[in-house]
């Protein structure tokens, strides 16, 4: 069966540092992976995805995201983050009926 | 382009009462649709999908019901309401001729449902 992990609750960075959310995934076959946001009272967000090809997959806002696929992972980075950031962050895969395995996501503060 | 409107945005109902949050999706045709719910601002539970019109799926047995009259709207119902039926309600559609295979969703906006 599909499942990704976010193994953090929350992530705490400073304005203009560098952040990361971490994702680890498991799945059969070819593995195809999303990442959302989700800004409070607001719906999900489509980020970016990973199919296939370069490691590295480049989103909206400036979001990029590192898919490894020896440590099973596909952390989403940013290089210098914005207090804008802070949000709820989820990645997702989908299963074989097309419906997507959510991660429990993990809440980005970023500082002032 | 395709949008995703849900509504009411938000919604007070008392326990016992019905429920109709209604999701309709512009810009594309036969999409798959999905209804989820949300609590506490964390974990999203799919509560339903459907393939097409009349085509119901239910993920998880409780007091809801979701009806696909036409292409582009689903509805989530309930005759009753239970407490815990409060949460923050999200529809989300994909469609392979837009994706690929890769199905990823795209989310409407919400409705913030407080059954008191």
């Amino acid at each position: 069966a599909q499942s990704v992990a976010q193994p953090e609750d929350q992530v705490n960075v400073a304005e203009g540092n560098p952040l990361t959310v971490k994702c680890t995934y498991s799945v059969s076959g070819n593995p195809y992976l999303f990442w959302y946001v989700q800004y409070p009272n607001r719906g999900l967000q489509f980020l970016l995805k990973y199919i296939t090809g370069d490691n590295l997959v480049k989103g909206s806002y400036g979001f990029e995201a590192e898919f490894n696929k020896s440590q099973t992972s596909f952390h989403l980075k940013k290089p210098s983050a914005l207090v804008s950031d802070s949000a709820l962050y989820f990645c997702a895969v989908p299963d074989s009926s097309y419906k997507l395995i959510f991660g429990s996501g993990t809440r980005l503060l970023v500082r002032p | 382009s395709q949008t995703i409107h849900q509504w009411p945005a938000t919604l007070v109902q008392p326990v016992g009462s019905p429920l109709s949050l209604e999701c309709t999706v512009e810009g594309t045709s036969n999409p798959n649709l999905y209804w989820y719910r949300q609590a506490a601002g964390r974990g999203l539970q799919l509560l339903f999908y459907s393939v097409g019109i009349g085509q119901i799926s239910s993920e998880v047995p409780q007091n809801l019901s979701a009806s696909r009259p036409q292409d582009r709207q689903f509805i989530l119902s309930s005759k009753k309401l239970l407490l815990s039926d409060s949460g923050f309600y999200l529809c989300a559609w994909t469609n392979q001729r837009l994706t690929g295979v890769t199905y990823e969703q795209y989310f409407g906006p919400g409705t913030r449902l407080t059954v008191t």
